[in-house]
């Protein structure tokens, strides 16, 4: 089992809808959590972080965290086309020698 | 200017031949990785170093190498380069300092093609 798993997609929402990514991890010891946005053709980029159970808010997006159920997801409301990238879950360890490691990524389209 | 830069941005070379990606920063952080990047697979961490003098294997080391020669350089060699390490490599930065410590600086990317 791969560490970290997401559904390669592509997923499709239309304009204006709420799009739903999900991860999940096999390493019960994994203790931070990390949503990249990557463009095509470009490098990727941080879009949210979070380290305890629940909800976190930013803007438009909105990470969950669930480690009992080894789940973490982002929700990108108000889904507009500038949205359509693909998104890697990462996650590190959890002593600050952690390496970070990568899902294979969920490519994301909005239509308009 | 870019703060992690990665030398040369495209490489076509053929199978056998020794191969050397580059990377240097201004960031100023301590920590450096190398990853390879193919369809469908994601990112998948090669070497990386938290200091000059610590080096560490990461999930796909092999037929790779490091050097890191200064804070500011990582190197990635191919010793001897064969088809399937034809990828995008990528190089990145994090400073363990700061409050989100799995926020990584990437490159902009190494595209190698191995014929």
């Amino acid at each position: 089992q791969k560490e970290v798993e997401q559904n390669s997609g592509p997923l499709s929402v239309p304009e204006g809808a709420i799009a739903s990514l999900n991860c999940t991890y096999s390493d019960r010891v994994s203790q931070s959590f990390f949503w990249y946005r990557q463009y095509s053709g470009k490098s990727p980029e941080l879009i949210m972080s979070i380290y305890s159970n629940g909800d976190k808010e930013d803007g438009r997006f909105t990470a969950q965290l669930n480690k009992a159920s080894q789940y973490v997801s982002l929700l990108i409301r108000d889904s507009q086309p500038s949205d359509s990238a693909t998104y890697l879950c990462a996650l590190s360890g959890y002593s600050s020698a952690s390496k970070i490691i990568f899902g294979s990524g969920t490519r994301l389209s909005i239509r308009p | 200017d870019a703060d992690v830069t990665q030398t040369p941005r495209n490489r076509i070379t053929k199978t056998g031949k020794r191969i050397m990606l580059e990377c240097s920063q201004t960031k100023g952080h301590d920590r450096m990785y190398w990853y390879r990047q193919d369809p469908g697979l994601g990112l998948r961490l090669i070497y990386y170093s938290f200091d000059v003098k610590d080096i560490n294997k990461g999930e796909i080391s092999d037929g790779y190498s490091v050097s890191r020669q200064a804070q500011a350089k990582f190197s990635l060699s191919l010793e001897s380069a064969i088809p399937n390490q034809t990828a995008l490599y990528f190089c990145a930065t994090s400073d363990p300092g700061t409050p989100d410590t799995g926020e990584l600086f990437f490159g902009e990317g190494s595209r190698l093609t191995v014929l």
